[in-house]
C-alpha cells in the first residue's frame, strides 16, 4: 500500500528566510510521482512541484525546490526567501503510473510566516 | 482559461437530508475527480471519471453517495440520507491525461455542514 508521511503538524518561518517542509512515502511501485500542493485558507489546492521517480535532478520551480532523496523515499519542499503570503498548508503527495488514477495525499503541515 | 468550478460553496443541511454538489472541470479535462477533506487530514479519493465512465470508487464511497458526469462534462455528487460523519470540504479536480507526471487541478471545494 502507498503512504505519504508528514511529520510536522506546524511550522514557523520568519520573513524572507528559507524553510523545508518533509515528506517521506512508502511505495513499492518504480513508477510514481510526487507532487507538493499549497491550500490557502481559502480551501483551494494549489499545485505547486512536480518530481518523477526517475528524475534524476531534483525539481526546481521558482522560490519552490524539491529535494528528492530516492533511497531513503523522501522528497522534501524547500522554499526560499518566505513571504506572509507563503502561510498556509502544505500537502505532499504521490500519484501512480499504474491503474491507479487518485493522488494520494500526506496530512499537511501548516505553514505560518512570522513578519 | 477559467479553473475547476464547484458550487455551492458552502452547505448546511440537517442530518437525513439529501444533498447535490456540482463540479465543472476545465473545459478541455476529460478526466475528473472527488475527493474528500476532513479537518486536520489531507484530501482521500472518492471516484474518477474519464469522460461519462466512472472508472475508479473508493471504499469510502459508501451507497449513500452517487457520482455522475452524464454527458463527461459536469459531474454531480449526491449524498443522500446525510449524517453528521459526511461534514468535510469535499472537492473535485480534473486533468487532461493519466500517468505519474500530471498534476491534477482543483476546485475550490464545496464545505458541507451537517446538523
Amino acid at each position: 500500500a502507498q503512504k505519504i508521511t508528514q511529520t510536522q503538524p506546524g511550522m514557523f518561518v520568519q520573513e524572507k528566510e528559507a524553510v523545508t517542509l518533509d515528506c517521506t512515502y512508502d511505495t513499492s511501485d518504480p513508477s510514481y510521482g510526487l507532487f507538493w500542493y499549497k491550500q490557502p485558507s481559502s480551501g483551494e489546492m494549489i499545485f505547486l512541484i512536480y518530481q518523477g521517480s526517475y528524475d534524476q535532478q531534483n525539481a526546481t520551480e521558482g522560490r519552490y525546490s524539491l529535494n528528492f532523496q530516492k533511497a531513503r523515499k523522501s522528497a522534501n519542499l524547500v522554499i526560499s526567501a518566505s513571504q506572509l503570503g507563503d502561510s498556509a498548508m502544505y500537502f505532499c503527495a504521490m500519484r501512480f503510473s499504474g491503474g491507479y488514477q487518485k493522488v494520494t495525499f500526506g496530512t499537511g503541515t501548516k505553514l505560518q510566516v512570522i513578519p | 482559461d477559467t479553473g475547476v468550478s464547484q458550487n455551492p460553496r458552502h452547505k448546511i443541511t440537517k442530518r437525513g437530508q439529501n444533498v447535490t454538489f456540482r463540479c465543472d472541470p476545465i473545459s478541455e479535462h476529460n478526466r475528473l475527480y472527488w475527493y474528500r477533506q476532513t479537518l486536520g487530514q489531507g484530501p482521500e479519493f472518492l471516484t474518477y471519471f474519464q469522460n461519462e465512465a466512472q472508472l475508479e470508487k473508493s471504499r469510502l464511497l459508501s451507497d449513500r453517495f452517487s457520482a455522475e458526469r452524464p454527458k463527461g462534462s459536469f459531474s454531480t455528487l449526491e449524498i443522500q440520507r446525510t449524517e453528521q460523519g459526511d461534514s468535510a470540504m469535499y472537492l473535485c479536480a480534473s486533468s487532461d491525461r493519466d500517468g505519474s507526471s500530471y498534476e491534477q487541478y482543483f476546485g475550490p471545494g464545496t464545505r458541507l455542514t451537517v446538523t
